[in-house]
């Protein structure tokens, strides 16, 4: 039974390029949450993609954007990068259908923009 | 704003003991708790969930839950040095399908 993967593990881009992250969810999962996690800090609520539409959105600026394909994986694409924007990126996939559902992490993405 | 507080620790036990991890929530509203182990430089790993009142053990883990209160709580018994890391706690309020995280509170098990 196959895990949350992401890809890439590492990324180090520089200030004003675009960067793009990819997230396949666990198997039988058709829901995938992207979370920006910064050292010492918990997970911060980027957007949530259900049925291929972005269903929730955090307070995070239109530099972040989302897609989901039909076979439920996803991709987080960051514009216009910052300093700022340096941290750990996680995706998490759960059912989507009830609010009771947990969700499972994948292992990350570390982005490093210098 | 919805809040989920935990101390940042760090909580230093000795092995063997018990470590207790405390979370509050501010939204009277929440249904859904969830504790996450975060090992450094790694990604959160759900370890337990709990929806009603009350405890919920499995193996060294007991979640307890007292909504009046808006608390909830994590018990490590017989802690290991494995268990030395970062436990976030998460909740979702009733018909929400994003949890509101907590920083973490950082556990130290000293041999």
């Amino acid at each position: 039974d196959a895990g949350v993967t992401q890809s890439p593990t590492h990324l180090i881009k520089t200030r004003g390029q675009q960067v793009t992250l990819r997230c396949s969810p666990k198997s039988g999962h058709d829901t995938v949450s992207w979370y920006q996690q910064a050292l010492g800090q918990g997970p911060q609520f980027i957007f949530q993609y259900y049925e291929e539409e972005e269903r929730q959105r955090g307070n995070f600026p239109d530099r972040f954007s989302g897609h989901q394909f039909p076979n439920y994986s996803s991709e987080l694409n960051v514009n216009a990068l910052l300093l700022g924007d340096s941290a750990l990126y996680l995706c998490a996939s759960s059912l989507g259908r009830s609010s009771y559902n947990e969700q499972f992490f994948g292992p990350g993405t570390r982005l490093t923009v210098l | 704003q919805k809040e989920v507080e935990q101390n940042s620790g760090p909580l230093s036990v000795p092995e063997g003991a018990i470590a207790s991890l405390n979370c509050t929530y501010s939204d009277r509203g929440s249904q859904s708790f969830f504790w996450y182990r975060q090992y450094s430089g790694k990604s959160p790993e759900l370890i337990m969930f709990i929806y009603s009142n009350g405890d919920k053990e499995d193996g060294r883990f007991t979640a307890q839950l007292n909504k009046a209160s808006q608390y909830v709580s994590l018990l490590i018994r017989d802690s290991q040095p494995s268990d030395s890391a970062t436990y976030l706690c998460a909740v979702k309020e009733g018909g929400s399908y994003i949890p509101t995280f907590g920083r973490g509170t950082s556990l130290i098990v000293h041999p």
